[in-house]
């Protein structure tokens, strides 16, 4: 099983600043199976970044996903107040899926 | 409009049994994977299940292999989660959601249910 460990665990900002979200995996991961997810308080995970670096229908383009291998990275240019929430990795490899342990983007 | 509604969550005592649904509308179900994601209160998400277009073997979580068992009916747009032998940290929401294949990554949703396992 691929473990997903994401850095840091809380990130304290203020709007306007960028954000930069790692996800680290324990063994390679295809790039095309690295998508990021924006969970809000009582809302379901919505879906940022597909691929690793595909945005999602809708997504602002402040919003970015680069990276390969072990190493991945969400990147939100210009922090709005909107995005203060939790974001979360998520790999899928061999039928089975797995997601970090999410980083908490809070306002500074 | 692609919707995924969640219900059957409930209160269960351990070693209880419980079925949840999901109920699929706004787009072609029987082509699409499905699974299930649950969040316990105030962790992460974790992946549960999930069944392929075919309908045949689905793959689980070692988490809950053995005790849950994931099932559609694609002639009513269902997802099932037959959940047997409940414990505590079987406490959650469980959200099903809607997989994009060749990318394998969830691009939509339900709401969630809630199911409590307690004495």
């Amino acid at each position: 099983e691929i473990v997903l460990t994401q850095s840091p665990g809380t990130l304290s900002l203020s709007p306007g600043e960028r954000a930069t979200l790692s996800c680290r995996a324990s063994q390679s991961v295809s790039s095309n199976f690295l998508a990021w997810y924006q969970q809000k308080p009582g809302q379901a995970p919505r879906l940022l970044i597909y691929g690793a670096s595909s945005r999602a229908t809708g997504i602002p383009d402040r919003f970015s996903g680069s990276g390969s291998g072990t190493d991945f990275t969400l990147s939100i240019s210009r922090l709005e107040p909107e995005d203060f929430a939790v974001y979360y990795c998520q790999q899928y490899g061999r039928s089975l899926y797995t997601f970090g342990q999410g980083t908490k983007l809070e306002i500074k | 409009e692609v919707q995924l509604l969640e219900s059957g969550g409930n209160l269960v005592q351990p070693g209880g049994s419980l079925r949840l649904s999901c109920a699929a509308s706004g787009f072609a179900f029987s082509s699409y994977a499905i699974s299930w994601v649950r969040q316990a209160p105030g962790k992460g998400l974790e992946w549960v299940s999930v069944i392929y277009s075919g309908g045949n073997s689905p793959y689980y979580a070692d988490s809950v292999k053995g005790r849950f068992t994931m099932s559609r009916d694609n002639s009513k747009n269902t997802l099932y989660l037959q959940m047997n032998s409940l414990r505590a940290e079987d406490t959650a929401v469980y959200y099903c959601a809607r997989i994009r294949g060749s990318y394998w990554h969830f691009d939509y949703w339900g709401q969630g249910t809630l199911v409590t396992v307690s004495s």
